[in-house]
């Protein structure tokens, strides 16, 4: 079974603190994903990666950044957490590259909260 | 920028009718509309997938119905079941180069027994 593992299904922070979620793939899958999710905004894409090393800005990527130093591991890192942080945070991985529809393979997300 | 709309934002329906949720897109390169289903506490599972070249896929009760002039498809759940209930999402995406997938706000499906 294929499977995309998040680190923490809940977790609360303090404004300004930083905060790093981490997500691992066991499917040798080359492209990683961080997406967030609120009510009424869908699936809005933060980072991705397509290589270790290798980062590329989504839609939102202002006040996060990633880290990608191994193939199976992609982390998101809120550098100083702010209050319209607090979101649902999917990551997601796939196999395919450059083909345009690859299926993603999703964790069950992190819910973090920033007080 | 909203590239994929999705309506309603949440449906109800009798067990053994009909849910139906659209999506209209407006970027004609993307050729490439995935379904995703997430239920509470997971994350989304790709559920169908269509490509332009068929106006139309079905699998088991999940029909995607594709309007190329339109730029809108649709998704069908034939005689839904209470465990239907979940979010539904689109998407879609350009299947040249390394194009990341634009997903529709979601449409919380509810299936009353």
């Amino acid at each position: 079974d294929v499977k995309v593992t998040q680190s923490s299904r809940y977790l609360v922070k303090r404004t300004g603190e930083k905060v790093f979620l981490e997500c691992v793939q066991d499917m040798d899958h080359e492209n990683m994903f961080w997406y967030r999710q609120d009510p009424g905004l869908g699936l809005r894409l933060i980072y991705f990666s397509y290589d270790v090393k290798m980062k590329e800005k989504g839609d939102i990527p202002e006040g996060y950044s990633v880290s990608r130093e191994k193939k199976e591991r992609f982390s998101l890192i809120l550098e100083s957490a702010s209050t319209n942080q607090t979101s649902m945070y999917l990551c997601a991985s796939s196999l395919d590259r450059g083909t345009g529809n690859e299926k993603l393979f999703f964790g069950s997300g992190t819910q973090l909260s920033v007080l | 920028q909203q590239q994929v709309k999705q309506s309603p934002q949440s449906l109800i329906v009798q067990k053994g009718g009909i849910s139906i949720i659209n999506c209209a897109y407006e970027n004609t390169a993307f050729d490439y509309f995935p379904w995703y289903q997430q239920f509470p506490g997971k994350g989304p599972a790709l559920l169908i997938a269509i490509r332009p070249d068929v106006s139309e896929k079905k699998e088991g009760r999940f029909t995607i119905s594709f309007n190329k002039s339109a730029k809108q498809f649709s998704l069908h759940i034939m005689d839904s079941q209470p465990g239907d209930s979940a979010t539904y999402f689109c998407a879609a995406s350009k299947s040249t180069g390394f194009q990341k997938l634009v997903f529709g706000t979601g449409t919380r499906l509810l299936v009353s027994p």
